[in-house]
């Protein structure tokens, strides 16, 4: 079945620094991805729409600046946490879907952990 | 403001009972209804999808939608310990992908 895989699925790094978080389409291509946040015992918040080809979404209140999205193929999304602070430690989910064909179904990636110290 | 919203429990239900699990939401566009499980520190996991009115059955689990009530359930029967867990569920526009989701409720059977 489709598949979507994250990684790294755990990654601490030091305040200031930037991370990046690879999303991957394992056997289908996918035109759209999307990402999510979830803080512990939350639920999970969009967080922007990443676009083949073209420039992301972001759902309001997400700085694009700092949560840089680059969906270079059909089968991979990346996104980068550019000086990261404590504040963005949290749970990072991608999701994808194969389309009408599989009737929309949506895949989510294992996700990743990010820690900031 | 487009909502979905649950009950956040926790919920207990005895092993082998039938669990009871409620979401209603507030855009009435809406045409994709979602319920995914998600055990701690884990990704969410889909159990079932609805987009028609009335009762979906797959297993164990049965989703019912009620769009004139704005209203989606997931029945769990002869419930399990693995089936311990938060249950989010999610809406969106048919044929768009993009999920708002719920703020899950959770889910424990007491063996």
């Amino acid at each position: 079945g489709a598949v979507v895989s994250q990684h790294p699925s755990r990654v601490i790094c030091k305040s200031g620094t930037s991370v990046k978080i690879e999303c991957r389409s394992l056997d289908f291509q996918a035109t759209t991805m999307f990402w999510y946040r979830q803080f512990p015992k939350k639920s999970l918040m969009l967080m922007a729409t990443s676009n083949e080809g073209s420039k992301a979404t972001y759902e309001q209140g997400v700085e694009k600046d700092k949560f840089l999205i680059n969906h270079a193929s059909l089968t991979l999304s990346t996104l980068t946490v550019t000086s990261a602070h404590p504040e963005d430690s949290s749970f990072y989910i991608c999701s994808a879907s194969p389309g009408v064909t599989s009737g929309n179904t949506i895949y989510f990636g294992e996700g990743s952990w990010l820690t900031v110290v | 403001q487009k909502e979905v919203e649950q009950n956040s429990g926790p919920l207990s239900v005895p092993e082998g009972a039938i669990a009871s699990l409620n979401c209603t939401y507030s855009d009435r566009v809406s045409q994709s209804f979602f319920w995914y499980r998600q055990y701690s520190g884990k990704s969410p996991e889909l159990i079932m999808s609805i987009y028609s009115n009335g009762d979906k059955e797959d297993g164990r689990f049965t989703a019912q939608l009620n769009k004139a009530s704005q209203y989606v359930s997931l029945l769990i029967r002869d419930s399990q310990p693995s089936d311990s867990a938060t249950y989010l569920c999610a809406v969106a526009l048919f044929g768009n992908e993009k999920l708002t989701f719920g703020t899950g409720t959770r889910l424990t059977i007491i063996p």
